[in-house]
């Protein structure tokens, strides 16, 4: 059993398009996050949900819009992709609201825009 | 968040103890120290965490100074597949939810 779920795994398209990241999680966690790793590896925050509610938002252009239709689900929209989209987007959960509960993370979709 | 410092790679023969070290001179009396390891193409993997006293489970022992400025990781028998890119994070936490700053960690490299 996959305790957080992504796809797709490998996500390659061009400049402009549209494309949406699905993430799932089994674990009957509340809270559920996106996080964006770039070349140099450095893995950063982009959003988080608590039963649906956004709590987290950084600074992350509008371009990206998270949605989540159930506290298990929590899905990534990139509208106009750039080239620097390109990067690993890993999904997480943890079991409560606050950042003391440790996060779950899914294998991670490795967008390429080209 | 308090920063963390982590040397950038580490050798260990398999079988051994892997010893990860971290400071974190900044840590107030409310953070906790985490500790997530990344495999290769796999998305982050939690270990362990403490706030003062030393932790352990079934994966690792976590051991923080007394002054909790710094701390230790340690793999009690490494195996080949401990070889991981290994990241301390200071985290206060709190109510509006998990703001984990990955720094660039220790790559850790278990050799046969």
């Amino acid at each position: 059993d996959t305790a957080v779920s992504q796809t797709p795994k490998y996500l390659v398209t061009q400049m402009g398009n549209d494309k949406s990241i699905k993430c799932e999680q089994n674990l009957g966690h509340d809270t559920m996050y996106w996080y964006k790793q770039d070349s140099k590896k450095f893995l950063k925050i982009m959003f988080s949900y608590n039963n649906k509610e956004l709590i987290i938002n950084e600074t992350v252009p509008n371009r990206f819009s998270p949605k989540s239709p159930d506290k298990a689900h929590l899905n990534l929209h990139i509208n106009s992709l750039e080239l620097g989209d390109s990067a690993v987007y890993f999904c997480a959960s943890s079991p409560g609201r606050g950042g003391r509960s440790p996060l779950h993370f899914g294998n991670g979709t490795r967008l390429t825009v080209t | 968040d308090a920063k963390t410092t982590q040397p950038p790679s580490m050798d260990c023969a398999e079988g051994r103890a892997a010893n990860l070290p971290c400071n974190h001179s900044t840590i107030s009396g409310n953070e906790y120290v985490y500790w997530y390891r990344q495999i290769h193409s796999q998305g982050p993997q939690y270990i362990i965490h403490g706030l003062k006293n030393n932790e352990t489970n079934e994966m690792a022992s976590l051991i923080i100074t007394e002054d909790r400025k710094s701390s230790t990781l340690i793999l009690p028998h490494a195996t080949l597949r401990d070889t991981a890119v290994y990241y301390c994070i200071v985290t206060g936490g709190g109510t509006s939810g998990s703001r984990l700053t990955f720094g660039e960690g220790t790559q850790l490299t278990v050799n046969p």
